[in-house]
């Protein structure tokens, strides 16, 4: 079946380091989301990336979406403590399903 | 603005018990979804209603059935609860099927 993979699992980053996660399809996706989970809590919505190779910002994160609309990227520059969590990518295929990753968990050493 | 609100919090069943876990939305969505979140697992979803009065199965629905009540609010229902379904539960909500997800604060379930 249609598969949306994540890597790393798992990241333990320095503070001030810059961390990535990777997002994979198996297919090609209409767009895909991205999500923050903080230790305890619940998912919440960063940002939808929709156009093929499409860049978007917010402040110290950087988000791609691959030029075959296959997979995604995010980067943290100069992480805090603040961006510690697991981030999650979902995307949405041909057949208007929305598939979460596994996630990629970040700890940030003060 | 409450967003999505999710009860109970915690709950502790033993195997065998029922239970219904409640949610509901006030942002007017027409799509609701229930989730269980495993270790090492992400996000895997278990039910979902793409608008009021239809309900879909997910990824991973035996054991479990739901009701979309009204457009506000969807329950969660295991009728005889194994270990197995030990997990933690987030309802979420969103404006059309495939948009921006908002969800509850989760619900601990640990089954004896």
């Amino acid at each position: 079946g249609q598969q949306v993979m994540q890597i790393p699992q798992y990241q333990h980053v320095q503070e001030g380091e810059d961390f990535t996660t990777y997002c994979n399809s198996s297919t090609t996706l209409s767009n895909i989301q991205w999500y923050k989970q903080r230790p305890g809590g619940h998912p919440v919505f960063l940002i939808q990336l929709v156009k093929s190779g499409e860049v978007k910002k917010q402040k110290r994160l950087t988000f791609q979406f691959g030029e075959a609309k296959k997979n995604s990227s995010l980067h943290i520059t100069a992480t805090q403590t603040t961006d510690v969590g697991t981030y999650f990518c979902a995307g949405e295929t041909s057949y208007d399903k929305v598939i979460f990753g596994p996630g990629t968990s970040l700890s940030v050493i003060p | 603005n409450a967003g999505v609100t999710q009860t109970p919090k915690f709950q502790v069943l033993k195997t065998g018990q029922s239970m219904t876990l409640q949610c509901a939305q006030d942002m007017n969505h027409n799509s609701m979804y229930w989730y269980r979140q495993d270790p090492g697992m992400g996000l895997r979803l278990i039910y979902y209603s793409a608008s009021e009065g239809t309900t879909d199965k997910g990824e991973v629905p035996n054991g479990y059935n739901v009701s979309r009540l009204n457009k506000r609010e969807f329950s969660l229902r295991l009728e005889s609860a194994a270990p197995s379904q030990t997990s933690v539960y987030f309802c979420a909500s969103s404006r059309q099927r495939v948009y921006e997800q908002y969800f509850g604060p989760g619900t601990r379930l640990t089954v004896t």
